[in-house]
């Protein structure tokens, strides 16, 4: 089974802090992804990754930053965190076509206060 | 734009009944859709695929219907179970081969 796991569960950070969300898969899948899900919004892909060091925009990049420096892993990044930026965050991972079946992290509850 | 929506944000259903989720695409060029289920306090799920080239596709107690032409996606959940009450995204491949996702439906399940 895949295993996609995220660094927190809940966090909770102050206006202006940076904040790094992290997620690690275990099954070698080249691609990842981060979305937020918002209430009455769905899914929104933030960013996505294709191969380690590659990155590539998403619908809303606005505000986060991410790395691959490892196949593994793909971290996403708040410079300076915002109220607006309080939502569940969610990591995925795909083989290696962009159509293969997503596999999802529990996700990360962010507040920003 | 591409959008991909549902008709309902929430549907109840008895236990036992059959239950349908609709949803409607924007993007006629989309040949690919999947439904996921997501349960309270985990990610969504996969549950089932179709592509463009079927119009039927059966899983377990799950069928997913598309109709090209009015650009319609619909999951049938067969003799619902309480653990079926989930939130139901369906999704489809956009541009670059980006899959964009539905609102979602809440399902609830009625003893």
């Amino acid at each position: 089974d895949v295993k996609v796991t995220q660094s927190s569960r809940y966090l909770v950070k102050r206006t202006g802090e940076k904040v790094f969300l992290e997620c690690v898969q275990d099954m070698d899948h080249e691609n990842m992804f981060w979305y937020r899900q918002d209430p009455g919004l769905g899914l929104r892909l933030i960013y996505f990754s294709y191969d380690v060091k590659m990155k590539e925009k998403g619908d809303i990049p606005e505000g986060y930053s991410v790395s691959r420096e490892k196949k593994e892993r793909f971290s996403l990044i708040l410079e300076s965190a915002s109220t607006n930026q309080t939502s569940m965050y969610l990591c995925a991972t795909s083989r290696g076509e962009p159509q293969d079946e997503q596999y999802f992290g529990p996700g990360t509850r962010l507040t920003v206060t | 734009g591409e959008s991909v929506g549902l008709h309902l944000p929430t549907l109840s259903v008895q236990e036992g009944d059959n239950s349908i989720i609709n949803c409607a695409y924007s993007n006629s060029a989309s040949d690919y859709f999947i439904w996921y289920k997501q349960e309270s306090g985990k990610g969504p799920q996969f549950i089932i695929d179709i592509r463009s080239n079927m119009d039927k596709r059966q899983g377990q107690r799950v069928t997913v219907l598309l109709n090209k032409t009015v650009k319609h996606l619909s999951l049938q959940i067969a003799a619902t179970q309480p653990g079926d009450s989930a939130v139901y995204f369906c999704a489809e491949n956009g541009e670059d081969d980006k899959i964009i996702f539905g609102k979602g439906t809440r399902l609830h399940i009625l003893p």
